[in-house]
């Protein structure tokens, strides 16, 4: 079992804001870390896979680094909506299988 | 194609009891994983299969769990003799593996209550 932690557990952010959380993982034999937004009752949603040291992501107001020597990436997101309110997953790839985090559940306040 | 669909969303069963839960993966993915999540944790494995085949069978999935893949389509979790801490999101994902960093496509998954 791969420890992949994801910092905070949860936030509040304010309509408008920009916030970032962290995912730490194993830096050996690193494969591919993958970052999912889930909202209630819905699916997880891929955001990005990434892949390269040093690699950055973006999808609209959400982008995503990488840093695979020290084991960790971090999500931002920009100018924070309500329908930003999630819990984001990172997961770490090993074997074609994930091992994830335990999420950071962001609440935005209109 | 809608993506991987689950069923039922929600069962609630009293102990002991047998369930079983289907998932219907992306038609071309070769691959389909089974995932368990519990309140204030991240999914963790259950299983996967390859087509037909189910490769890896992880040490939480105890002899009261099977799973299957007939053809290699549709999936099949079955979870014998219930127990109250059997209750947890059971989410399905498949993939087309041609690349470790090929996406997987997740279900919204089953949650199950024993009571």
């Amino acid at each position: 079992i791969l420890n992949v932690e994801q910092s905070p557990q949860s936030l509040h952010v304010q309509e408008g804001d920009s916030t970032n959380f962290t995912c730490s993982f194993p830096s050996s034999n690193f494969y591919a870390l993958h970052w999912y937004r889930w909202e209630t009752a819905k699916s997880p949603e891929a955001l990005f896979v990434m892949t390269l040291n040093g690699d950055e992501k973006k999808k609209g107001r959400i982008s995503a680094t990488l840093n695979t020597k020290e084991g960790y990436s971090y999500l931002y997101i920009k100018g924070s909506q309500p329908e930003d309110s999630a819990t984001y997953l990172c997961a770490f790839t090993y074997d074609y299988k994930l091992s994830f985090g335990a999420g950071t559940t962001v609440t935005v306040r209109a | 194609d809608t993506g991987v669909s689950q069923d039922p969303r929600h069962k609630i069963t009293k102990r002991g009891q047998n369930v079983t839960f289907r998932c219907d993966p992306i038609s071309e993915h070769n691959r389909l994983y089974w995932y368990r999540q519990t309140l204030g944790q991240g999914p963790e494995f259950l299983t996967y299969f390859q087509n037909e085949a189910q490769l890896e069978k992880s040490r939480l999935l105890s002899d009261r769990f099977s799973a299957e893949r007939p053809k290699g389509s549709f999936s099949t979790l079955e979870i014998q003799r219930t127990e109250q801490g059997d209750s947890a999101m059971y989410l399905c994902a498949s993939s087309l593996v041609t690349h470790y960093a090929y996406g997987y496509t997740f279900g919204s998954g089953t949650r199950l209550t024993v009571v």
